[in-house]
């Protein structure tokens, strides 16, 4: 069966800390995909980044950065710099390979950025 | 590109009675998802759409629950005889598949259901 924990359920820093998110999955697939989506208080879902299962390259895009290890099926995320517009509920999740790219989602971590 | 949009954003209603929720995908989307999410978890997965046809239905999708994309454009879910565990956010997303996997979902802002 496929599963995401994040067993962080809620961080809390201080501006322009940096704070790593964890994001641990399991998979019997071979091919698989991860995420990481934000979601402000408005309510509504925002993509942050799509990772494929043979692309364990880390990723950086601004202050945000990616971290994948198969070899721990790990998937963490960190946020470098705070800001207080950070704070959110962000979501690790995964999707099949075999069609259907149905998502299953973390519980999520519940990120509070103090100014 | 407009995104996905869903209506109501809110719906109170009594228990017993049927609601029905809308999303509208981005226009050229072909897959269109629904996910239930209920406070302070992650959504779960419903059922999917490609095109008009619906392909998989989640075990949580009882059989008061129903859903459909006639033209292949907007989805509705409708829920019959509501009970207080429906009480949710329901999350529309949509993706653009052409052949490969992992593609993108973008979601909707959501339609939040209390039952009382």
């Amino acid at each position: 069966a496929q599963k995401v924990t994040q067993a962080q359920t809620e961080i809390s820093v201080v501006e322009k800390e940096d704070v790593t998110l964890d994001c641990v999955y399991e998979t019997r697939d071979t091919t698989y995909y991860l995420f990481w989506y934000k979601q402000p208080p408005s309510g509504e879902l925002v993509f942050l980044i799509r990772r494929n299962s043979f692309d364990e390259q880390n990723e950086i895009s601004g202050r945000y950065s990616w971290n994948f290890q198969k070899s721990t099926s790990s998937f963490n995320f960190t946020i470098t710099a705070s800001q207080v517009v950070d704070s959110a509920v962000y979501f690790c999740a995964l999707s099949d390979a075999y069609n259907t790219d149905k998502l299953i989602f973390g519980t999520g971590t519940r990120l509070q950025v103090f100014p | 590109d407009t995104g996905v949009s869903q209506d109501p954003r809110h719906k109170i209603t009594k228990r017993g009675q049927n609601v029905t929720f809308r999303c509208d995908p981005i226009s050229e989307h072909n897959r269109l998802y629904w996910y239930r999410q209920t406070l302070g978890q992650g959504p779960e997965f419903l059922t999917y759409f490609q095109n008009e046809a619906q392909l998989e239905k989640s075990r949580l999708l009882s059989d008061r629950f129903s859903a459909e994309r006639p033209k292949g454009s907007f989805s509705t879910l409708e829920i019959q005889r509501t009970e207080q565990g429906d009480s949710a956010m329901y999350l529309c997303a949509s993706s653009l598949v052409q052949g490969a996997t992992g593609n993108e979902q973008f979601f909707g802002p959501g339609t939040r259901l209390t039952v009382l």
